[in-house]
C-alpha cells in the first residue's frame, strides 16, 4: 500500500531560526513530489514540486530535496516568518495511467516571536 | 483568475438533514477533486471527475454520499442524511490534468452535524 509519513507531526520554532521537515514514501512508481503549505482555515498552496531527477529545488526561503533512492524528502525552510505558520503537507503522485495522489499526514509549524 | 470557489463556507445541521456543497472549478482545469479533511485522517480523497466523468468514487464513505459533475463548470456533493461524523472541512480541487499533481485547493467548506 502506498504510504507518505511525514515527521515531525508539530513543530514550534522561534522566529529567525531555520527548520526542516521530513518526508518519507513509498509510492511506487514515482512521478512527483510535492509540498503544499496550509493556513489555517484555507486551502492547501504548492509550494514546490520535485520530480524524479531533481535533488534540490529552492522557492525563496524554502527549500526542498529529493533523494529517491532512499525515497525520502525534506522542506528546509530559512530564518522563518510568523507567516511561516502553517501546516506543511507532502504529496506523492504515482506514475501510472490513474496518476493517484498520496498524502502525508502533514506538519503543523508554529513559529513564535 | 478566481480561483476555485466553494460555498457554503460554513454549514451547521441536525443528524438527518440534507446538505448540498457546491464548488465551481478554475476555467480549463479538466480534473475535479473532493477531498475531506479532519484533524485525526488528514485529507482523503472522496472522488474525483475527469472531463465531468467519475473516475474513482472508491473514497466516498458510504452510500450516503454522492457527488456529480453535470457540466465543466460545476460540480455538487450531497450528504444525505447527514451524521455527527460526517463533520469534517471539505475542499474541492481543480487540476489542468492528472500529470503533474498540482491541485488547485478551494477555501474548504466546513460542515458541523449536530
Amino acid at each position: 500500500k502506498n504510504q507518505v509519513e511525514q515527521s515531525p507531526q508539530s513543530l514550534i520554532i522561534l522566529e529567525g531560526k531555520n527548520c526542516t521537515l521530513q518526508c518519507n514514501y513509498t509510492v511506487s512508481p514515482f512521478s512527483n513530489l510535492r509540498w503544499y503549505k496550509q493556513d489555517t482555515g484555507r486551502g492547501p498552496v504548492s509550494l514546490t514540486i520535485m520530480t524524479f531527477s531533481e535533488n534540490t529545488k529552492s522557492n525563496g526561503r524554502y527549500t526542498a530535496t529529493l533523494d529517491a533512492d532512499t525515497k525520502q524528502s525534506s522542506l528546509h525552510i530559512t530564518a522563518s516568518q510568523l507567516s511561516d505558520s502553517a501546516s506543511y503537507i507532502c504529496v506523492v503522485t504515482e506514475n501510472n495511467a490513474g496518476n493517484m495522489l498520496t498524502f502525508g499526514g502533514g506538519t503543523r509549524l508554529m513559529v513564535k516571536p | 483568475d478566481a480561483g476555485v470557489i466553494q460555498s457554503p463556507r460554513h454549514e451547521v445541521t441536525e443528524m438527518g438533514q440534507e446538505v448540498t456543497l457546491r464548488c465551481k472549478p478554475i476555467s480549463g482545469h479538466n480534473s475535479l477533486f473532493w477531498y475531506r479533511q479532519t484533524m485525526m485522517r488528514g485529507l482523503e480523497l472522496l472522488i474525483y471527475f475527469n472531463n465531468n466523468v467519475p473516475i474513482d468514487d472508491s473514497g466516498m464513505p458510504e452510500d450516503r454520499f454522492s457527488a456529480k459533475m453535470p457540466n465543466a463548470s460545476f460540480s455538487t456533493l450531497k450528504i444525505q442524511p447527514s451524521e455527527p461524523r460526517d463533520s469534517a472541512v471539505y475542499f474541492c480541487a481543480s487540476s489542468r490534468g492528472l500529470v503533474t499533481g498540482e491541485l488547485f485547493f478551494g477555501e474548504g467548506s466546513r460542515l458541523t452535524v449536530l
